[in-house]
């Protein structure tokens, strides 16, 4: 079945410091791979995503890049703020299911940004 | 101009109880699920529905059941309610079942069961 792995932290910087979270995914097929952020007492929210392998996902700079040979959607981005708090989810939606199936989500990755 | 939204936010209930989750989205979508987020977040689906078909997690008991009203609602029954149901409730929406269709997620319903 399909898996996804991620270092589940905490993980703490300070700010302006460079983050790198890895995830790496079990799936047939081709899946969609997903990045999720909880902020405290919120649900979810999509970060960024990539269809299919070599594409970059980016938005509020956050980065990853769908590695098919490495089986990888790490995340990173270059300055983190404060602001950046949050518990922080990779997904995956294989191709394999059919009809409606869900998101295969990793733990989770705590992360907190000191000043 | 909420896209996914859920009713109640907090829902506190004893053993044995049944309730039941209520949820609305307003971006068209036609298909729908529920996520149960455990004490330590790990989040795993329960249902996901379309006008068409339910497809059920297997390992959810059945004293969940999901019922459609209509395309824009999902709500989530749980009859004689135990302690391990205790959780945040999740529930999402997508235009389509594709693997690339993104799921817009609600602001989760936090269940205690005394």
């Amino acid at each position: 079945g399909n898996s996804v792995t991620q270092m589940e932290g905490p993980v703490t910087l300070s700010e302006e410091a460079f983050l790198t979270i890895n995830c790496t995914y079990t799936a047939t097929g081709y899946p969609s791979l997903f990045w999720y952020v909880q902020y405290p007492g919120e649900g979810l929210q999509l970060l960024l995503k990539a269809t299919k392998a070599d594409d970059k996902g980016s938005n509020k700079g956050f980065e990853a890049t769908y590695r098919k040979e490495t089986t990888s959607f790490h995340l990173e981005k270059g300055s983190v703020q404060v602001s950046d708090s949050a518990v922080y989810f990779c997904a995956l939606r294989g191709s394999s299911g059919g009809g409606a199936d869900g998101l295969t989500f990793g733990k989770g990755t705590h992360l907190i940004i000191q000043p | 101009d909420t896209a996914v939204s859920q009713t109640p936010k907090y829902l506190v209930t004893q053993m044995g109880n049944d309730k039941s989750i209520k949820c609305e989205q307003n971006l068209g979508h036609d298909t729908m699920y529920w996520y149960k987020q455990d004490s330590k977040k790990f989040l795993k689906i329960m249902f996901s529905y379309n006008n068409k078909e339910l497809i059920i997690n297997e390992t959810v008991p059945n004293r969940f059941s999901p019922k459609s009203p209509d395309k824009a609602h999902l709500n989530l029954h749980i009859n004689s309610l135990e302690l391990g149901d205790s959780a945040v409730y999740f529930c999402a929406s997508s235009q389509g079942q594709g693997t690339i269709d993104t799921q817009y997620f609600g602001p989760g319903t936090r269940l205690t069961v005394l």
